[in-house]
């Protein structure tokens, strides 16, 4: 059974930083995209980022909003994805989620357009 | 990059079909055919109903169909269960640096 568990929210003030960490089980991690989503309570859903597998160069792809103040990376040794965000904002107040593609039993990955297992989500409240 | 347009909400009765759209830009869902549907209860974490269109993963009853035409992609759920009663999600590919966008949602309301 594929498990994802983020931790690390918390209560920060603006202009503040944190870390968020997504532990991985049920899965060949190595293998895996992984996807940082985050939801403002009762709004959409948002694409934060992503980080591709050593065999892409873990490269990482970042939204807009958050292009230059979060950064991705991985540790496979520990099967876990990291979110570090700095210069927080207001509007970063969200749900964050790590997520993983789906993939057909064919073995066709799906990393950027189909989201298939989710953490339990994680909150980031930046206020005063 | 926008996010995607959806109704903020939908309803319908036990046993009826009910259509949810989803609308986006030529940058989006007109050119890209990576449009996914998520189903998501109140506190729990989103749950992948549709991919690539029209694709169900295993498990998802075939009561759960989507379609595209031109900017639009849309979501049916036939034969209406009190358990469909959730907010729906779309999401599509944008091969920009937003790699993905996804709708505000509707909240879906099984009468």
């Amino acid at each position: 059974e594929v498990q994802l568990v983020e931790s690390g929210g918390d209560l920060v003030q603006p202009g503040g930083s944190l870390r968020l960490s997504c532990a991985a089980s049920g899965i060949t991690f190595s293998d895996a995209w992984m996807t940082w989503v985050r939801q403002v309570p009762g709004k959409g859903l948002e694409w934060v980022g992503r980080i591709k597998n050593k065999v892409n160069g873990e490269s990482a792809a970042y939204a807009e909003a958050v292009q230059g103040r979060f950064t991705i990376s991985r540790d496979d040794s520990k099967n876990t994805v990291y979110l570090q965000m700095y210069s927080l904002k207001t509007d970063d107040t969200a749900v964050y989620y790590c997520t993983i593609g789906y993939c057909t039993s064919s073995g066709d990955c799906h990393y950027d357009d189909a989201f298939h297992f989710w953490g339990q989500g994680t909150m980031v409240t930046v206020s005063s | 990059q926008s996010a995607l347009t959806q109704p903020p909400s939908a309803s319908g009765s036990p046993g009826q079909s009910v259509t949810i759209s989803c609308t986006g830009t030529s940058s989006d869902v007109g050119t890209y055919d990576f449009v996914s549907w998520y189903q998501q209860y109140p506190g729990k974490a989103p749950k992948l109903i549709i991919y690539e269109v029209n694709q169900r993963p295993s498990g998802v009853p075939d009561r759960f169909s989507g379609s595209k035409s031109g900017n639009t992609a849309s979501l049916t759920v036939s034969g209406l269960q009190a358990d469909d009663d959730a907010d729906y999600f779309c999401s599509s590919y944008t091969g920009s640096n937003n790699l993905a966008v996804f709708g505000g949602g509707t909240k879906l309301t099984v009468l």
